[in-house]
Order: C-alpha cells, then structure tokens, then sequence
C-alpha cells in the first residue's frame, strides 16, 4: 500500500448535480495531483496542487476545481456533472524538494453519472 | 501526437516467457513512470528511472535517454503478472504526468 487514500471508493450522482471527491496524501508529501481515468482510456492530468495552490492544470473546464488543506490533503469538486464525467478519478502525491519525485497512487474513486 | 507512446498495445504470452514492453518518448520528458493497473483500477508505481537500469525482483526497466526509449521487462512471467502496465512521462519544473495509452500483458497458466 501506499499510504496514499481516496474517498468515497465509489459514488453515483445524476446530471447536472456536484460532487467532492477526497485525497489523503501519504505522510510527508507535499504535492498532489488529480487524474481522470475514462473506461478503456489511460489517465490524464487535471491538476495539481502544491503548498495549497493550483500549480498546473491539464484540459478541464473550470466545473473541476480542487482544494489543498494544510495538512496537504486534498478535494476535487466537479460543478454541473455531466455523463462524460463518469470515469475514476486518481489522486496521486509527492514530495517536491528533490529532483524527479516519485508519484504515489491512491485507489481511486470511481464516479458514475446518470 | 501523445507525448508518450507504448507498444505493445496487448501482448498474451505463456507463462515463464520474457516480456518486453517498449515506450517511446518526446523531448520535454525527462524520466518515466513504469506503473501496474490491475482490473478495479488501482495503480501501483513500479519504478521511476531518468538513467540507466532498475530491478525489483522479477522487473527491470531501463531507459536510454539519447534514444527516448524505456523498456520494463518481466522475467519468469507468472499469471498474476496479468494487468495493464503504463509508461509515464515526467516533465521536469511542471511535475506533470503524461501517460501512454497501456499494454494489456495477459499471462497463460
């Protein structure tokens, strides 16, 4: 395991409704990042945050925003769901303070929109 | 054109054979994730590497950087080995992750 959590494991929502998903990073990190994963697809980038700021973002509409607490965990919101939204969502933390830092992935959240 | 790219897309082999999974990448990339999804979703990051060779257990990964190319290979190949493996590229100063599009290893008791 990593030590690196996500909550809720799974979650069902209706269009046009909001959701928050949950990132516990593992201990001693200081960066996380949020992927989206569609059915048959591989992941791709969202956002990430470091020291509690957006810090890069990949090709999301604004309805995706995210928070970094000071205890660098971190929630991703999504705005007005829609079906495409529908995918598992990764999170995935680091310590940035070296060169290339490892990333570590948390289970996932998988999200189904109806 | 994705950053990165994987080939195989699938490969089914028996089991003990040697297999080899090749990535390709592009300059602004400069290490790689070798990361393991099994079915449910789940990843697991397998190695991180800019230079050289690293091994863990039955796992290898080299990357060549003049050339842009990684390979992770498994020796001894066993059905539990079954799963999608993912190269990702990291871009040095943005962190960001660039993933190839998986290859689906299927081992055969």
């Amino acid at each position: 395991e990593t030590g690196v959590t996500q909550s809720p494991t799974h979650l069902i929502k209706t269009r046009g409704q909001q959701v928050t998903l949950r990132c516990s990073s593992q201990s001693g990190h200081n960066t996380v990042s949020w992927y989206q994963q569609a059915l048959g697809q591989g992941p791709q980038f969202i956002f990430q945050y470091y020291r509690e700021e957006e810090n890069g973002r990949g090709n999301f509409p604004p309805r995706f925003s995210g928070l970094q607490f000071p205890n660098y965990s971190s929630e991703l919101n999504v705005n007005a769901l829609e079906l495409d939204d529908s995918a598992l969502y990764l999170c995935a933390s680091s310590y940035r303070g070296g060169s290339y830092n490892e990333q570590f992935f948390g289970p996932g959240t998988r999200l189904t929109v109806l | 054109k994705n950053e990165v790219e994987q080939s195989p897309q699938n490969l089914t082999a028996q089991e003990g054979e040697f297999i080899t999974i090749n990535c390709s990448y592009s300059v602004g990339i400069s290490a790689l994730h070798w990361l393991q999804q099994h079915p449910g979703g789940g990843i697991v990051s397998l190695f991180m590497l800019s230079s050289g060779k690293k091994k863990h257990g039955r796992l290898i990964a080299t990357i060549n950087i003049q050339e842009k190319h990684s390979s992770l290979h498994i020796t001894a190949s066993h059905p539990r080995d079954s799963a999608v493996y993912i190269c990702a590229g990291i871009n040095f100063g943005n962190e960001k992750l660039t993933f190839g599009t998986g290859t689906r290893l299927t081992i055969i008791p």
